[in-house]
């Protein structure tokens, strides 16, 4: 079964700062890779994705992600983060046969950006 | 930028009894998913439908669960009999169609059964 692990629960970084939040990954095949934020009392927000192509890939609000194949990760980061930016950060995973199409949650990484 | 609506934001039930989460997906979009995050743990996939029909569901749910889109415009979950263990934030999203990997998510409906 497909799985996403972000070993970390909390990262706090200084306004002005680069910030990374760690993704890991297992999924059978080619992944499809997904980073998605979550504001309080929104649903969550497309960042970015990993299909194809060019190995660090840039999204919204900045962030840009890189996919690490033989490291199976897709670390977020940003080169100076914001205090707007102090959200929940969710990575996510899918295959592309059978239920593995459907989207697996990491547990999610609150961010907390310290003016 | 368009929106996925879900009504209620809040559910409050009692135990056994039915509820339907109402949700409104992007006009033009065609795959639709219900997903469920209990309070501190991870976002956790429930069904996706398609061409009005299920495609896939997850172990999570079982016959008490059911999805509808009655017309043009909703996609409803209906739990039959509510359990504790449904007590969780629902989310309903919508991708556009094939190729086209971005899911867009609605705010949520919290349910509480007590």
């Amino acid at each position: 079964a497909q799985s996403v692990a972000q070993p970390e629960d909390q990262v706090n970084v200084a306004e002005g700062n680069p910030l990374t939040v760690k993704c890991t990954y297992s999924v059978s095949g080619n992944p499809y890779l997904f980073w998605y934020v979550q504001y309080p009392n929104r649903g969550l927000q497309f960042l970015l994705k990993y299909i194809t192509g060019d190995n660090l890939v840039k999204g919204s609000y900045g962030f840009e992600a890189e996919f690490n194949k033989s490291q199976t990760s897709f670390h977020l980061k940003k080169p100076s983060a914001l205090v707007s930016d102090s959200a929940l950060y969710f990575c996510a995973v899918r295959g592309i046969a059978g239920s593995a199409r459907q989207l697996t949650f990491g547990s999610g990484t609150q961010l907390t950006v310290l003016p | 930028e368009p929106e996925v609506t879900q009504t209620p934001s809040h559910q409050v039930t009692q135990m056994g009894q039915e509820v339907i989460l109402r949700c409104v997906p992007i006009s033009n979009h065609l795959y639709f998913y219900w997903y469920r995050q209990i309070l501190g743990q991870k976002v956790e996939f429930l069904v996706s439908f398609y061409n009005n029909e299920i495609s896939e569901k997850s172990e999570i749910f079982d016959d008490q669960f059911s999805v509808e889109r009655p017309d043009g415009s909703n996609f409803t979950l209906k739990i039959r009999s509510t359990k504790l263990e449904d007590s969780a934030m629902y989310f309903c999203a919508s991708r556009e169609g094939q190729g086209n990997e971005k899911l867009f998510f609605g705010s949520g409906t919290q349910l509480s059964v007590l």
